[in-house]
């Protein structure tokens, strides 16, 4: 099983700044890793897939880089609705889940 | 718009069996793989099984390999999931989700609101 390790756990910044969200895999899975977003009492939403793709309507200030087992969610500028639990999840074999990181605006 | 929609979730015994389903709207079902990912309250996303659009590709996680089975129903635009000899550890909040791509088992667009599955004496 491929493990998924996210850093930080928790990430609490200000509106306006920066953020960039780790994910780090045990083993190569390519370049087959996606992010998603889930606030409190919602579905998870896709937000990156396959390192770098936007998924349909997420907004340009979210962006992914990565390959192999070293992969970046970065949020260019943060608001606050951008609060939320973010997590990586792989696809090179079969499906895992990194444990996500709390990020705070 | 796409909707998916959890049913069949509730309150079993250990040992017991529990059958969920998920209803599709609004898009082609037979076209994309589909998936079951669950969510023990307060904890992160697992994923538990997913099945590619004509049923020839089919996973699961090891945490239920062997209890747990994966179908679909093309022509009634629906998933399904039996669970059999649930543990207290499969509590948890069971979400539908569509899948990219219509083969592999890929990453997932689209997600219901899910059920809740709950294993306790």
């Amino acid at each position: 099983e491929i493990v998924l390790t996210q850093s930080p756990a928790t990430l609490s910044l200000s509106p306006g700044e920066r953020a960039t969200l780790s994910c780090r895999a045990s083993q190569s899975v390519s370049r087959y890793l996606a992010w998603y977003q889930q606030k409190p009492g919602q579905a998870p939403r896709l937000l990156i897939y396959d390192a770098s793709n936007r998924a349909t309507g997420i907004p340009a200030r979210f962006s992914g880089s990565g390959s192999g087992t070293d992969f970046t969610l970065t949020i260019s500028s943060l608001e606050p609705e951008d609060s939320a639990v973010y997590y990586c999840q792989q696809r090179s074999n079969l499906i895992t889940f990194g444990q996500g990181t709390r990020l705070e605006i | 718009e796409v909707q998916l929609v959890e049913s069949g979730g509730g309150l079993v015994q250990p040992g017991r069996s529990l059958r969920l389903s998920c209803a599709a709207s609004a898009f082609t079902f037979d076209d994309y793989a589909m998936h079951w990912v669950r969510q023990a309250p307060g904890k992160g996303l697992e994923w538990v099984s997913g099945i590619g659009w004509n049923s020839g590709n089919i996973g699961y996680a090891d945490s239920v390999k062997g209890r747990f089975t994966i179908s679909r129903d093309n022509a009634k635009n629906s998933l399904y999931l039996q669970m059999n000899s649930l543990r207290a550890e499969d509590t948890a909040l069971y979400y539908c989700a569509k899948d990219r791509f219509g083969e592999l088992l890929t990453h997932f667009d689209y997600w219901g609101q899910g059920t809740l599955v709950t294993v306790s004496s």
